[in-house]
């Protein structure tokens, strides 16, 4: 089944304490990206890959890490998350980047940091 | 960069009456405009998509216009159903520029359908 996968699915932490999000898809997309959602603000894009090794900064970088080692992993790295993070991520996937194609998200993360 | 608006934020009908979900946008390199419904505990998921060269799409109870010269965009839901009820979410992707085949999302309409 054609599938993006984040992992874990619910996260509380401290703040300062270091924690990856993975996101896995299996679709063979060349283009993945990082969202959270909050209340009244919909999604905004944190980072966006087009590609093995290419990352690049989506609208609200601050805090927030990525890599691209291979083409289906796309992780979500907090070096010192704080309060502002607790939010609800989703990753995508799609085809590859452009217009006219379907992006295929995770079911999200749900991230409390006290 | 583009930026999108939506409204309204929440909107509530009774079962069987239409919904109409209204967004607009500022970039004119925008070729693409999808929607995207989320249900509870799951993430977005496509519904329903339009291209700037076509001003109407329609797949059975749901229809999106498109008017490029005011710079908006609309969702229409036909005879509601409860399963309708959900978060939906316009996007609009640019062509060229800064921020290029990015799709920029709305805020977002919370559909409430009651029995």
């Amino acid at each position: 089944e054609a599938q993006v996968t984040q992992n874990p699915r619910y996260l509380i932490t401290v703040t300062g304490k270091k924690l990856t999000v993975t996101c896995s898809q299996n679709m063979n997309h060349e283009y993945m990206s990082w969202y959270r959602q909050d209340p009244g603000l919909g999604l905004r894009q944190i980072y966006y890959s087009m590609n093995v090794e290419v990352t690049d900064k989506g609208d609200v970088p601050e805090g927030y890490k990525v890599s691209r080692k291979e083409k289906r992993n796309f992780p979500l790295i907090l070096e010192s998350p704080s309060p502002n993070q607790t939010s609800l991520y989703f990753c995508a996937s799609s085809f590859r980047q452009g217009a006219n194609n379907e992006a295929f998200f995770g079911q999200g993360t749900r991230l409390t940091v006290v | 960069g583009e930026n999108v608006e939506q409204h309204p934020s929440t909107l509530s009908v009774q079962e069987g009456d239409s919904a109409v979900i209204k967004c607009t946008y500022s970039d004119s390199a925008s070729n693409y405009f999808p929607w995207y419904k989320q249900e509870l505990g799951k993430g977005p998921q496509l519904i329903i998509d339009i291209r700037s060269n076509v001003g109407e799409k329609k797949d059975q109870r749901i229809a999106v216009t498109l008017n490029k010269t005011a710079k908006h965009f609309s969702l229409h839901i036909t005879e509601t159903q409860p399963e309708d009820s959900a978060v939906y979410f316009c996007a609009a992707t640019p062509s060229r520029g800064r921020g290029s085949y990015i799709p920029t999302f709305g805020r977002g309409t919370s559909l409430i359908v009651h029995p």
